[in-house]
């Protein structure tokens, strides 16, 4: 049972570029969250997802795309990137009946 | 002003000693409230789980909540090296999705 997994775990990218931040869960939770994490700033929401097909903007939704195909995967796609994407990003999962998130190990992303 | 307000330190403390970490909120429909431990490079994981208010008590922490006065609480007793980390708190309405999180906490332990 590997939880939740992320990849890649460290990128850099020139601005402009695009990528794609992948996130797999195998515990067959419904919910599944995207967050940003910048230093001394604690967890800001970008999207989440309640099931396969439903995604909803969070916090922080600008500059980033995602979709929900499948249970499992919850990829993160950022379009021409900016400085300000530089951070570190994490993929969560929980269950409906459940508050608990359970988080993978996190991409560090650099944009320069 | 933030639904969710933590001072995010860094709080240092002495080996054996007893922490307290805080977070003060504003939206009283909270009913969840959590405490998340993250170490360095890693996700954070869930330390501590309580609904409404009251104590509640795992090993050495004890989490408490103070609805009236809109403020959480999380105690460590004999604090340990090991427990340096950042130390998030996090709340949630039964009705949203998502939760709230505060800025974290950095806490060093000194041998």
């Amino acid at each position: 049972n590997a939880g939740v997994t992320q990849t890649p775990k460290f990128r850099i990218l020139k601005i402009g570029q695009s990528m794609t931040l992948q996130c797999t869960q195998d515990m067959n939770h419904n919910y599944m969250y995207w967050y940003r994490q910048d230093p001394g700033m604690g967890l800001k929401l970008i999207y989440y997802s309640v099931g396969a097909g439903i995604t909803d903007k969070g916090e922080v939704p600008n500059g980033y795309n995602v979709s929900r195909s499948t249970t499992e995967d919850f990829p993160l796609r950022l379009e021409l990137a900016a400085p300000s994407q530089t951070s570190v990003y994490f993929c969560a999962s929980s269950s409906p009946t459940d508050n608990e998130q359970f988080f993978g190990p996190g991409t560090r992303l650099t944009v320069l | 002003q933030k639904e969710v307000e933590q001072d995010p330190g860094p709080l240092s403390v002495p080996e054996g000693a007893i922490v307290s970490l805080n977070c003060t909120y504003s939206n009283s429909a909270f009913q969840y409230f959590m405490w998340y431990r993250q170490y360095s490079r890693k996700g954070p994981e869930l330390l501590m789980y309580t609904y409404s208010s009251g104590n509640k008590e795992d090993g050495r922490f004890t989490a408490q909540v103070d609805k009236s006065s809109k403020y959480i609480s999380l105690f460590i007793r004999d604090s340990q090296p090991s427990d340096s980390a950042t130390y998030l708190c996090a709340m949630w309405v039964d009705s949203n999705y998502q939760l709230i999180w505060g800025a974290g906490t950095k806490l060093i332990i000194k041998p």
